[in-house]
């Protein structure tokens, strides 16, 4: 079993719609929980991040958080064209100063 | 803000060369990390330096890898007798000592032929 995981997709939205990412992660000593956007060819950036349970936004995103279910999910309102991108869902396990990162959902928002 | 900076952006060597990149963290942050990423994966963690000294160090990293920070501050990442497989993108990030929300550089691609 993956310590982190996540659909591969491509997860494809039309404009506007919500999209919804899953991540689920194996460790349940994880304290600490990322949302990262790469585009193709491009670093790993910051988006959201997340350490108790329950639901926190910022402007389009939302991070939900469910360390019963060991889930942890993105959702994107409003989606545009220009979140196309891979998202990578990352998990600070216990006792470690690491991120154990998934492989990543790729979403296509088209027009 | 400048953001984490890493140098080369691309380099190209042959097997069994040398290669060694360098990482410049965001000025206040005391944690930097290294990962390694290959295409379709999330980004493997290499290495974990808090100030200077390397507290964490991935049990898949080979002997043939070595990472220094000497003053705290740039850290630089060396392999040696570079194999094909080690082709990937090298990252470099960093965070405050406080929290663990890590801002990446741009990476560096190497390549070995």
């Amino acid at each position: 079993q993956k310590e982190v995981e996540q659909n591969s997709g491509p997860l494809s939205v039309p404009e506007g719609a919500i999209a919804s990412l899953n991540c689920t992660y194996s460790d349940r000593g994880s304290q600490s929980f990322f949302w990262y956007r790469q585009y193709s060819g491009k670093s790993p950036e910051l988006i959201m991040f997340i350490y108790s349970n329950g639901d926190k936004e910022d402007g389009r995103f939302t991070a939900q958080l469910n360390k019963a279910s060991q889930y942890v999910s993105l959702l994107i309102r409003d989606s545009q064209p220009s979140d196309s991108a891979t998202y990578l869902c990352a998990v600070k396990p216990g006792g470690y100063n690491k991120l154990i990162f998934g492989a990543g959902t790729r979403l296509a928002v088209h027009p | 803000d400048t953001g984490v900076s890493q140098n080369p952006r691309h380099k190209i060597t042959k097997r069994g060369q040398n290669v060694t990149f360098r990482c410049d963290p965001i000025s206040e942050h005391n944690r930097l990390y290294w990962y390694r990423q290959t295409l379709g994966q999330g980004p493997e963690f290499l290495t974990y330096f808090q100030n200077e000294a390397q507290l964490e160090k991935s049990r898949l990293l080979s002997d043939r890898f070595s990472a220094e920070r000497p003053k705290g501050s740039f850290s630089t990442l060396e392999i040696q007798r570079t194999e094909q497989g080690d082709s990937a993108m090298y990252l470099c990030a960093s965070s405050l000592e406080i929290s663990y929300e890590a801002f990446f550089g741009q990476g560096t691609r190497l390549t070995v032929v």
